[in-house]
């Protein structure tokens, strides 16, 4: 049974373009959650989906949306990318019904 | 912004010692979680308390959760150094009703190291 898996496992981005991240959820999760998490600390959440739709959002700017398909798997799009969007992001998948997240090994996006 | 600190911010001890690590959050939780990390890479969910549980273990995992005093405690017994990693604690806030917020609210985590 596979889990979260997130592609690519590394990017390297320069000042001002846009960059996708992808996300498929562990089988049998219908929710998908996005964390960055910078060097040293813990991970802050960005944004959640839920049947297709943005349910939650965190402390992030516009430039940050995504996108969730019909088969729950999940989109980041990051545009105008700063250099303190450099960070390790990650994807975690749950239901609605359940606690507890699967975490997948996240993509490792650099920006220079 | 963080949900509270964790304490200490690094830890180091011999293989076979236990290890604890204490975390405190701000906001009334619907229950809360703790993660392992190794080198930056994914979190492993390590055990999930709910904010009625006083006190949960699994396997060499003991966690205790006081909500009067909104702190929790992680304490990993007969350490090994497979265990060397960075621990998170995430709470998971209240909605209106029973159900969840679904969002994780992370520690600043402490990094443990095991020697052997």
């Amino acid at each position: 049974d596979a889990g979260v898996t997130q592609s690519p496992t590394h990017l390297i981005k320069t000042r001002g373009q846009q960059v996708t991240l992808r996300c498929s959820p562990k089988s049998g999760h219908d929710t998908v959650s996005w964390y960055q998490q910078a060097l040293g600390q813990g991970p802050q959440f960005i944004f959640q989906y839920y049947e297709e739709e943005e349910r939650q959002r965190g402390n992030f700017p516009d430039r940050f949306s995504g996108h969730q398909f019909p088969n729950y798997s999940s989109e980041l799009n990051v545009n105008a990318l700063l250099l303190g969007d450099s960070a390790l992001y990650l994807c975690a998948s749950s239901t609605g019904v359940t606690y507890g997240y699967t975490f997948g090994s996240g993509t490792r996006l650099t920006v220079v | 912004s963080q949900q509270g600190e964790e304490d200490p911010q690094a830890l180091s001890i011999q293989e076979g010692e236990n290890a604890t690590m204490n975390c405190s959050y701000k906001t009334s939780i619907n229950n809360l979680q703790w993660y392992r990390q190794n080198s930056g890479r994914g979190l492993v969910h390590l055990i999930l308390i709910r904010s009625n549980e006083r006190e949960k273990h699994s396997g060499r995992l003991r966690v205790t959760l006081d909500t009067s005093k909104k702190s929790s405690s992680l304490l990993i017994t007969a350490s090994r150094a497979a265990d060397t990693a960075s621990y998170f604690c995430a709470t998971d806030g209240r909605l209106r009703g029973s159900g969840n917020t679904g969002k994780l609210i992370f520690g600043q985590g402490t990094t443990l190291q095991v020697k052997p």
